[in-house]
C-alpha cells in the first residue's frame, strides 16, 4: 500500500533563518505531488505541485521554493523566512491521472517568530 | 473562475444526531468533480468521496451519505447518528475543467464540526 511521510510534525524558526521540509512516498511510482499551506481559519491553498523529477510548478509567488531531486521526494525550502510563512504546510499525492483523490501527509506546523 | 462555499464556519451537535454539511460550487464547465475531504485533529486530510458532475445518483457509506444536485449547484454531505470520531473540519472542494488536474482543485473554507459526547 502506498503511504506518504512528512517531517518535522512540528518547526519553530525565527524569521530569516531558512527552511526545509521533506516529503516521500513509498509505494507507488511517478506520483503527481504538491505542497499546500493552510492558514488558520482558511482553506487550502496550493503552494507548488510536480508531475515528474524536475518539474516543479507555482502557484502562488512566494519567497517559498520546491524541488524534486528523486521520483517520491519533495522538498519546499526557503532562504529566508518571513512572518507570514507561518502556517500548516501539507504534502500530499495523487496518481497520474486525471482528478485522482490526493492524499496527504501529516502535515507540518510551521511557526515564524 | 471557480469557487466552492462552505457556508457553515462551525457546527456543534450532540452525539448521535444526523447532521447535514454544506458544500456550494461555482464552475462554467460541464465537466467536472465534486470531493469531500475530512482533516481530523491529528492534521492530516483523508479523502471520502469523488464524485463526476455527469452522476447525480446519491451515494451512501456506512452512515455518510452525499447528495448531489447540479440544479443548485450543491454537494451536500449528511453524517447519520454522529459519533465523537466524526469531529474533525470538513473540506469540500470541485476540480477544474477535463483538461486540468489536481493543479485546479479549488476547495472550500472548511466547516469544523464538534460532536458533543
Amino acid at each position: 500500500s502506498q503511504t506518504i511521510h512528512q517531517w518535522p510534525a512540528t518547526l519553530v524558526q525565527p524569521v530569516g533563518s531558512p527552511l526545509s521540509l521533506e516529503c516521500t512516498v513509498e509505494g507507488t511510482s511517478n506520483p503527481n505531488l504538491y505542497w499546500y499551506r493552510q492558514a488558520a481559519g482558511r482553506g487550502l491553498q496550493l503552494l507548488f505541485y510536480s508531475v515528474g523529477i524536475g518539474q516543479i510548478s507555482s502557484e502562488v509567488p512566494q519567497n517559498l521554493s520546491a524541488s524534486r531531486p528523486q521520483d517520491r521526494q519533495f522538498i519546499l525550502s526557503s532562504k529566508k523566512l518571513l512572518l507570514s510563512d507561518s502556517g500548516f504546510y501539507l504534502c500530499a499525492w495523487s496518481m497520474d491521472s486525471y482528478n485522482s483523490p490526493l492524499h496527504f501527509g501529516n502535515g507540518t506546523r510551521l511557526t515564524v517568530t | 473562475a471557480q469557487k466552492v462555499t462552505q457556508a457553515q464556519t462551525e457546527i456543534s451537535v450532540v452525539e448521535k444526531e444526523d447532521v447535514t454539511l454544506d458544500c456550494v460550487y461555482e464552475t462554467r464547465d460541464t465537466t467536472y468533480y465534486l470531493f469531500w475531504y475530512k482533516q481530523p485533529p491529528s492534521g492530516e486530510l483523508v479523502f471520502l468521496i469523488r464524485r463526476n458532475s455527469f452522476d447525480e445518483q446519491n451515494e451512501i457509506s456506512g452512515r455518510y451519505s452525499w447528495n448531489f444536485q447540479k440544479s443548485t449547484s450543491s454537494f451536500n454531505f449528511t453524517i447519520t447518528a454522529s459519533q465523537v470520531v466524526d469531529s474533525a473540519v470538513y473540506f469540500c472542494a470541485l476540480s477544474g475543467g477535463v483538461n486540468f488536474g489536481n493543479e485546479k482543485l479549488t476547495f472550500g473554507t472548511g466547516t469544523r464540526l464538534t460532536i458533543i459526547p
